[in-house]
């Protein structure tokens, strides 16, 4: 059975403060990973992928990931109260023909003004 | 360029009736996928197609959930007799490349259709 595990939260930080959101896996053979924020009663909108160990930088976010440990996490600078969300972690447990996401819990994150 | 939609947003029956759920991915996406949320639990995949053809439907929890997608373009899931456990939000979400870059593309979500079965 293949998982992803998350803290579920919530997790608050003040405005202007890094966020960071943590997520490991199961499936050592995982080979790409995706950042999902989710807003309540929203659908779940990509923010960033990676695919290869390092840091992934995108605006104020980066992705990290450590497929040696099994972990890849989200950081997101400047918080602002609208990254107030669920961010759900999903890693490609698909083979070479397919893709089947396995989704982590997400975590709830509040940015407080 | 029209995202993934989904018909309908709400749905609310009874125990023992059928449901249809709908998915209208991206235009020019091949690969359509379905997903399924119940309360308080994680996103779980159901199944993959690529254009009409059913490529992984090992998340499919019972022969009560049938998936079409013909002519490659939109996908319905059928939920025939439905159960109080089915309750939950189902996403689809569409990708555009397949093949060997298959394990990098973006899956894009639908907002989802909420049932409720009583």
């Amino acid at each position: 059975q293949k998982e992803v595990e998350q803290n579920s939260g919530p997790l608050s930080v003040p405005e202007g403060a890094i966020a960071s959101l943590n997520c490991t896996y199961s499936d050592r053979g995982s080979q790409s990973f995706f950042w999902y924020r989710q807003y309540s009663g929203k659908s779940p909108e990509l923010i960033m992928s990676i695919y290869s160990n390092g840091d992934k930088e995108d605006g104020r976010f980066t992705a990290q990931l450590n497929k040696a440990s099994q972990y890849v996490s989200l950081l997101i600078r400047d918080s602002q109260p609208s990254d107030s969300a669920t961010y759900l972690c999903a890693v490609n447990a698909g083979d070479n023909y397919g893709q089947n996401f396995v989704f982590g819990p997400g975590t709830r994150l509040s940015v407080l003004p | 360029e029209a995202g993934v939609t989904q018909f309908p947003s709400h749905s609310v029956i009874e125990k023992g009736q059928t449901v249809t759920l709908r998915c209208d991915p991206i235009s020019g996406h091949d690969n359509l996928y379905w997903y399924r949320r119940v309360m308080g639990k994680e996103i779980k995949f159901l199944l993959h197609f690529v254009k009409e053809s059913k490529q992984d439907e090992s998340g499919m929890p019972n022969n009560r959930f049938l998936a079409e997608r013909t002519g490659g373009t939109y996908s319905t899931l059928k939920v025939q007799p439905a159960e109080l456990e089915d309750s939950g939000v189902y996403f689809c979400a569409s990708s555009q490349d397949g093949g060997l870059a298959v394990l990098t593309d973006t899956q894009y979500f639908g907002p989802g259709t909420r049932l409720t079965v009583l």
